[in-house]
């Protein structure tokens, strides 16, 4: 059973920290990983791909992935309010399918 | 940029009624998906499709069935809505097998009496 690990949080943060949010896989083969942002009543929307070990930055956000490890995280640096929502994990496994961890509520505190 | 839209925002049903979901994606993407999301459980997905008149089932399709006519198009449906299907359902198409980035609708919120 494949499976993908996220803390439910919540995840209190200060505006302006930065924000970690952490992912476990179970399937070394697996080969492309994601992280939405969910807000609350709203659908989920792609904010960071990463398909290679390293760290990808995108604006304020790092994804950082450690294949070895099966650990996949993401980084919001000066964290706003906005930012406040659930965040999704993502997994694509070699059998195409993605399989969604529970999500990390995040909360910034302003 | 890639638009997946889905028919209702709400919806209320009787148990017993026959409910249709419709969803479609203007990218011309293969790939289109049925999750349903409720608290504590995640996103669970319920079918899913790489070709027109071509469907798979998810981990939890009993009680639901699908449709692919039309490339752009994946309905799903609800043979005998119970209240157990009571959720969120979320739509999302990519546009090749192999982990492509999934695009999701806005959602249909369901509430089954």
């Amino acid at each position: 059973q494949k499976e993908v690990e996220q803390n439910s949080g919540p995840l209190s943060v200060p505006e302006g920290a930065i924000a970690s949010l952490n992912c476990t896989y179970s399937d070394r083969g697996s080969q492309s990983f994601f992280w939405y942002r969910q807000y609350s009543g709203k659908s989920p929307e792609l904010i960071m791909s990463i398909y290679s070990n390293g760290d990808k930055e995108d604006g304020r956000f790092t994804a950082q992935l450690n294949k070895a490890s099966q650990y996949v995280s993401l980084l919001i640096r000066d964290s706003q309010p906005s930012d406040s929502a659930t965040y999704l994990c993502a997994v694509a496994f070699l059998v195409d399918k993605i399989i969604f961890g529970k999500g990390t509520r995040l909360h910034i505190l302003p | 940029d890639v638009k997946v839209t889905q028919s209702s925002r709400y919806l209320v049903k009787r148990t017993g009624e026959k409910v249709f979901l419709e969803c479609v994606q203007d990218m011309d993407h293969e790939n289109m998906f049925w999750y349903r999301q409720d608290p504590g459980l995640g996103l669970r997905l319920i079918y899913f499709s790489y070709d027109v008149k071509m469907k798979e089932k998810g981990d939890i399709p009993e009680g639901y069935s699908v449709s692919r006519e039309k490339k752009e198009r994946f309905s799903l449906i609800l043979e005998s809505a119970s209240t157990n299907q009571t959720s969120m359902y979320l739509c999302a198409s990519s546009p090749q097998s192999g982990g492509e980035t999934q695009y999701f609708g806005p959602g249909t919120r369901l509430l089954v009496l």
